[in-house]
């Protein structure tokens, strides 16, 4: 069974631009979170959706936006980008169903953003 | 209320020593705490959860202990090895909500 795939791995942006991460979840998961990774600050909850609704949403600006396709395919975006968004950004997949309680959350390697 | 702080940033140990991690919560209503192994270059995996019905879980080298009553949970490490070196994060979730994540313990095994 593939894993989660994300891309792009690397980008290079300048601030003010906007970018969009993509992650494709395993195969059946329905459930796709994403944190941004930094170093010191751990990992910060972004948002999870199931089933192309929003679920949860952590305490991120209104910059930061994603949505969910029919296939479970995902993407978040990032607008006028600011030096402080450089990061790792992580999307995870799960299995959990709609009423499900939360369980193990599969990674992908993470797109690694760097704002210039 | 949301926070899982974690000890120590940073941990250098022996090979064939015990390594111990530390995480305190202060969400009673958590009810799901895992701890994740992250490899540079690779995404997070999950290493070992405990749901707080039992105060210890062990799968092979790996041990975690439960306090409810301190609201503390630790990652123990027992013969530690140079492939062990990695980042460690402790994790702690409420029913369906989202899953809060430590701020991560860079592990270093030395031979």
């Amino acid at each position: 069974k593939a894993g989660v795939t994300q891309t792009p791995r690397y980008l290079i942006k300048t601030r003010g631009q906007q970018v969009t991460l993509s992650c494709s979840p395993i195969s059946g998961h329905r459930s796709v979170s994403w944190y941004q990774q930094t170093p010191g600050q751990g990992l910060q909850f972004l948002f999870e959706y199931f089933s192309e609704t929003q679920r949860n949403k952590g305490n991120f600006p209104g910059r930061f936006s994603g949505r969910q396709f029919s296939n479970s395919r995902s993407e978040m975006n990032v607008s006028t980008l600011e030096l402080g968004d450089s990061a790792l950004y992580l999307c995870a997949s799960s299995p959990r169903t709609s009423g499900g309680y939360t369980g193990e959350l599969f990674f992908g390697e993470g797109s690694r953003l760097t704002v210039l | 209320q949301q926070q899982v702080k974690q000890s120590p940033q940073s941990l250098i140990v022996q090979k064939g020593g015990i390594s111990i991690i530390n995480c305190a919560y202060e969400n009673t209503a958590f009810d799901y705490f895992p701890w994740y192994q992250q490899f540079p270059g690779k995404g997070p995996a999950l290493l070992i959860a405990i749901r707080p019905d039992v105060s210890e879980k062990k799968e092979g080298r790996f041990t975690i202990s439960f306090n409810k009553s301190a609201k503390q949970f630790s990652l123990h490490i027992m013969d530690s090895q140079p492939g062990d070196s990695a980042t460690y994060f402790c994790a702690a979730s409420r029913g369906t909500d989202k899953l809060i994540f430590g701020t991560g313990t860079r592990l270093q095994v030395f031979p």
